[in-house]
């Protein structure tokens, strides 16, 4: 099955930096490979997701990119600000979207006034 | 913007007791799942369901679940027998196509 590995388990930043997440995934069959926000005691809300059929993806602050080559994705957000402290999470899951999704484990952003 | 909701929000059962978790999906949704989250663990698949049956279930769902959309907007997640391990923050979620899971708020189950 699937296995998602996530990178770094937590990451602190000052407001105003950059912050990196980066996951890697097992399956050459996933195909979509959202990323979450949960914030502390919500639920998972899917900030942003990206498709085989392209690299990279962006939405204001915050972009995705993909190297199916290597299996690996990056979340970036820039100018982070301290509402995006949270916990992010990767996935990946196949075309096949009402099957699985596999979660990384998450990583702790905190953003730094 | 139409959300995910699920009932209750929080459960406590004694272990060996049937629990019975609420969703409602966002109403023009076709697919349905739950996931659970053991606390400060990461989300892990439990179940899909499309077209009135499971599409895939993970090594966690076992004969002690089951699920079942009664009508046509709820869908529940039902555990026959809880354990104390079962104690985890269960979420349903819906998507109007094969992608884009949108999540509940979550039941916290707590087993005692």
């Amino acid at each position: 099955g699937e296995n998602v590995e996530q990178h770094p388990s937590t990451l602190s930043v000052q407001e105003g930096d950059s912050a990196v997440i980066k996951c890697t995934y097992s399956d050459s069959a996933s195909n979509y490979f959202p990323w979450y926000k949960q914030e502390l005691g919500k639920r998972p809300q899917l900030i942003i997701d990206i498709r085989s059929n392209v690299g990279e993806k962006k939405d204001q602050r915050i972009a995705v990119t993909l190297n199916k080559t290597a299996k690996h994705f990056s979340l970036h957000i820039t100018e982070t600000q301290p509402e995006d402290s949270a916990v992010y999470f990767c996935a990946a899951g196949p075309s096949g979207g009402y099957q699985k999704v596999t979660f990384g484990t998450g990583t702790k952003l905190q953003v730094i006034p | 913007e139409p959300e995910v909701t699920q009932t209750p929000s929080h459960q406590v059962t004694q272990m060996g007791q049937e629990v019975i978790l609420r969703c409602v999906p966002i109403s023009n949704h076709l697919y349905f799942y739950w996931y659970r989250q053991i606390l400060g663990q990461k989300v892990e698949f439990l179940v899909s369901f499309y077209n009135n049956e499971i599409s895939e279930k993970s090594e966690i769902f076992d004969d002690q679940f089951s699920v079942e959309r009664p009508d046509g907007s709820n869908f529940t997640l039902k555990i026959r027998s809880t354990k104390l391990e079962d104690s985890a923050m269960y979420f349903c979620a819906s998507s109007e196509r094969r992608y884009e899971q949108y999540f509940g708020p979550g039941t916290r189950l707590t087993v005692t």
